[in-house]
């Protein structure tokens, strides 16, 4: 059984379109993440979501949207998709927001066109 | 100037030398891990630390919080070994972790 999945795992759409990305664990943590990994493979925090507490990174467009309908999920909206868009999305999660141990998905290649 | 600072951004080494991959960070922590990731694959979290050593296998991991330095070693290096490792910390209050560049290791045959 797979920790923490993500689907789709491959993902190719043109800009403009409307996209998310879904993620689930299995793990009964209250803490999961959302992760961008750049086309220089930097990883950079987008949000993190801890009891219907969201923080979010300052520097993310609001075009990004993080749904969690319960503790176990957090998907990635991503509406009018843009070129700059394009890269990989980690999902992650942790016991809770000062646990040190993180498991990470297996990740979400975005391509926009 | 990144936080979080890598060291060397590439190697490549012989199978069985004895690989230090070094991270340095400006800021305090709470925790410092070492994630590895292969090509085209997933995260792996190989150590997570606050202080001393660890040791899993032909991986060990050290960390000197006065320093603010910590390193990954791997005896006797394969090349299945070969990946990105990245370092990345957890600062005091902060949510999430912030990452190093990544250092790019090939170990040939």
């Amino acid at each position: 059984d797979t920790a923490v999945s993500q689907t789709p795992k491959y993902l190719v759409t043109q800009m403009g379109n409307d996209k998310s990305i879904k993620c689930e664990q299995n793990l009964g943590h209250d803490t999961m993440y959302w992760y961008k990994q750049d086309s220089k493979k930097f990883l950079k925090i987008m949000f993190s979501y801890n009891n219907k507490e969201l923080i979010i990174n300052e520097t993310v467009p609001n075009r990004f949207s993080p749904k969690s309908p319960d503790k176990a999920h957090l998907n990635l909206h991503i509406n009018s998709l843009e070129l700059g868009d394009s890269a990989v999305y980690f999902c992650a999660s942790s016991v809770s927001r000062t646990s040190e141990n993180i498991y990470f998905g297996e990740g979400s290649w975005l391509t926009v066109v | 100037k990144n936080e979080v600072e890598q060291s060397p951004q590439n190697l490549t080494a012989q199978e069985g030398e004895f690989i230090t991959i070094n991270c340095s960070y400006s800021v305090g922590i709470s925790a410092l891990h070492w994630l590895q990731q292969h090509p085209g694959g997933g995260i792996v979290s190989l150590f997570m630390l606050s202080s001393g050593k660890k040791k899993h296998g032909r991986l060990i991991a050290t960390i000197n919080i006065q320093e603010k330095h910590s390193s990954l070693h791997i005896t006797a290096s394969h090349p299945r070994d070969s990946a990105v490792y990245i370092c990345a910390v957890r600062s005091w209050g902060a949510d999430g972790l912030t990452f190093g560049k990544g250092t790019h290791l090939i170990i040939q045959p």
